[in-house]
């Protein structure tokens, strides 16, 4: 079990610079969740994908994010003109079916000055 | 929406105490799922529950899952260091996994 990986680890942007994060899932898992943590709160929803299916997105979700799954395997999150509260843990998680616990990656921290 | 809401958002436990979390949706659940996020790490998933009046236990550990299937709870027997961690609720009303705050445990020995 190789787990799910991200990359970076860490990202320090400029306010208005776009970023783009990776994440690799489990490899037979056809589930992939996106959340976002910040300090003291729990993980929130973002979106998530069933194989290269998009299948929601919060409505908290501001249209600067973008979030795709290709190929069903790995997926990228972009948000564009970034501002600084969107600095926090970006966190991608992957699992077998929708019944099944997530998995979730080390998570790629964000810092936007 | 959907929420899902714990208490205590922190708990401070000498080594040895017991120690409980509860969880509280507004929406009756599918399931409701328990993670522990160690400082520094990830979330880590512990269990799941489907069944309303659901009970199970894992070594030192007992979750329940309410009978209306709108509450859980985490109780934690005779509490160790290797306890220290943020433990979350996440539960499922509809297709995504909504998680509370959490409660943060610190243990002194």
């Amino acid at each position: 079990d190789t787990g799910v990986s991200q990359d970076p680890r860490h990202k320090i942007t400029k306010r208005g610079q776009n970023v783009t994060f990776r994440c690799d899932p489990i490899s037979e898992h056809n589930r992939l969740y996106w959340y976002r943590q910040t300090l003291g709160q729990g993980p929130e929803f973002l979106t998530y994908f069933q194989n290269e299916a998009q299948l929601e997105k919060s409505r908290l979700l501001s249209d600067r994010f973008s979030a795709e799954r290709p190929k069903g395997s790995f997926s990228t999150l972009e948000i564009q003109r970034t501002e600084q509260g969107d600095s926090a843990m970006y966190l991608c998680a992957s699992s077998a079916d929708s019944n099944s616990p997530l998995h979730f990656g080390n998570g790629t921290r964000l810092t936007v000055t | 929406g959907q929420q899902v809401m714990q208490i205590p958002q922190y708990q401070h436990v000498q080594e040895g105490e017991d120690f409980t979390t509860y969880c509280n949706s507004s929406t009756t659940l599918s399931n409701i799922q328990w993670y522990k996020q160690r400082p520094g790490g990830h979330p880590v998933f512990l269990i799941q529950l489907v069944k309303s009046g659901e009970v199970k236990k894992q070594k030192r550990l007992t979750f329940q899952f309410g009978e209306a299937k709108k509450n859980s709870s985490l109780h934690i027997t005779a509490t160790q260091t290797t306890d220290v961690g943020t433990y979350f609720c996440a539960g499922k009303a509809g297709t995504a996994l909504i998680f509370g705050k959490g409660t943060t445990l610190s243990v002194s020995s």
